[in-house]
């Protein structure tokens, strides 16, 4: 069964440092994923996703297949990166997509 | 950029009673759809896929009579809730992928907040 684990359910850094939001997968193939973002009162809204190797508000994913990992990270954390981080998995042939148990971020002054 | 709205934002409806939630791409279209659920502070559970014109694929654990799901037009999904109970309340989400299929980037709905007295 495909699964989509985030260990830490809240996290809190101080603006200027780095951060990293795990995401680890189980899925027998090769996934799509995705990191999603909900801020305060919005609707979820994509962050990036693996295939676009995009960086976007300065954050990074790296596929690493070995380890099935999908961690995000962004070198010098903002206070307005204070949001809910989603990761999300679906099969390449469309079905389940399945989110983790996400991460609040908190990025204090 | 790709648009999904929901109506309504919120429903308080008496226990028993029947709630229709709508899910609408507004400009592009939608062969498939993504109904979810959230509880206060989880995650998002997927409950079902919309499929234009055929069958919903419900998840495991979801039960197909209770949530009604109607995809009659390529910009319209439906999720009714029958004769609902309290346990019911939650927060309702709905999302579309982009042109490329379910595969691609969801757009999410602003969900839905039933409660059921």
């Amino acid at each position: 069964a495909q699964r989509v684990t985030q260990p830490e359910k809240l996290l809190s850094v101080f603006k200027g440092a780095p951060v990293e939001l795990k995401c680890n997968y189980s899925y027998s193939g090769s996934p799509e994923l995705f990191w999603y973002v909900q801020y305060s009162r919005q609707r979820l809204q994509l962050l990036l996703r693996h295939i676009s190797r995009e960086s976007i508000k300065g954050f990074t994913a790296d596929l690493n297949k070995g380890e099935t990992s999908f961690h995000l990270k962004k070198p010098f954390a903002q206070e307005e990166d204070s949001a809910m981080y989603y990761c999300a998995l679906i099969g390449r042939d469309g079905s389940r997509l399945t989110f983790g148990e996400g991460t609040q971020l908190t990025v204090n002054p | 950029g790709a648009v999904v709205s929901q109506h309504p934002s919120w429903v308080i409806c008496k226990s028993g009673t029947s709630v229709k939630i709508e899910c609408r791409s507004l400009d592009f279209q939608a062969t498939t759809m993504f109904w979810y659920r959230q509880f206060p502070k989880q995650s998002l559970m997927l409950m079902a896929t919309s499929n234009e014109g055929s069958k919903a694929t419900y998840e495991q654990g979801v039960e197909k009579d209770k949530f009604l799901i109607n995809h009659a037009s390529l910009t319209l999904s439906t999720l009714t809730v029958t004769s609902a109970h309290p346990e019911d309340s939650s927060f309702y989400i709905c999302s579309a992928p982009g042109l490329a299929g379910p595969t691609d980037t969801q757009y999410f709905g602003p969900g839905t907040r039933l409660t059921v007295l």
